[in-house]
């Protein structure tokens, strides 16, 4: 166990909608990375926050928007959702300074049908 | 250019035997850090091992180890003594840059190694 929790574990949803996926970051952690895993693209990095603040945007779509909130949780919304939307959506943690590791979490299947 | 590639899609060994897993990354950045990852079916990453750029040493953690050869830019993953257990996707990932306090240290993954241990 990482540390890290997601929810939901599951998320099956239909084309067109919009959804929302949460994370904690293990505790003291102030970096919340997510990234998406799918079939065709791979693990991708999409964005990350750090204490509250955007830090760094990677292949993040304009349908896609991430916040961190003061108790450090992060949300990554989701709309106008795809087919090609449907994957594994990890989120990741780590300390943020002078610390290389990242902790992920057991990620939000989405299936968008 | 990749900057990480596996070219192993897939791999196969006999239990108790030891492994290699190959990996090499692509950086004009003189500091960065090396990375292994395990998934196993489950979906879960699970950090393994890590390897900077400055480190002297091939980075070891219990029956992982990392043959860290800087010239040729490559950071094979060794695991000796296979088990079935560790019958999972294997990625490799770097860190560009120094870690940065508060941001930018994304990882850039590979593809991916499918590792299956046979009786």
């Amino acid at each position: 166990d990482s540390g890290v929790t997601q929810t939901p574990k599951h998320l099956i949803t239909a084309t067109g909608q919009r959804v929302t996926l949460r994370c904690s970051p293990r505790s003291g952690d102030l970096s919340v990375y997510w990234y998406q895993q799918s079939l065709d693209q791979g693990l991708q990095f999409l964005i990350q926050y750090y204490n509250g603040e955007e830090r760094a945007k990677g292949n993040i779509l304009e349908r896609f928007s991430a916040q961190q909130f003061p108790d450090l949780h992060s949300e990554l919304n989701l709309s106008s959702l795809e087919l090609g939307d449907s994957a594994l959506y990890f989120c990741a943690s780590s300390v943020g300074r002078n610390n290389n590791e990242q902790f992920f979490g057991p990620g939000t299947r989405l299936t968008v049908l | 250019a990749q900057k990480i590639t596996q070219t192993q899609p897939g791999m196969f060994v006999q239990e108790k035997e030891a492994v290699t897993l190959d990996c090499t990354y692509d950086t004009s950045d003189p500091s960065y850090g090396l990375f292994w990852y395990k998934q196993p079916s489950s979906g879960e990453m699970i950090f393994l091992i890590y390897q900077g750029s400055y480190d002297q040493q091939n980075a070891t953690e219990g029956r992982y180890s990392l043959n860290f050869q800087k010239a040729r830019k490559s950071a094979n993953l060794v695991i000796s003594a296979s088990q079935l257990g560790d019958s999972a996707m294997y990625f490799c990932a770097m860190r560009e840059g120094r870690v940065l306090t508060g941001g930018g240290n994304k990882l850039t993954f590979g593809t991916g190694t499918q590792l299956k241990v046979e009786l």
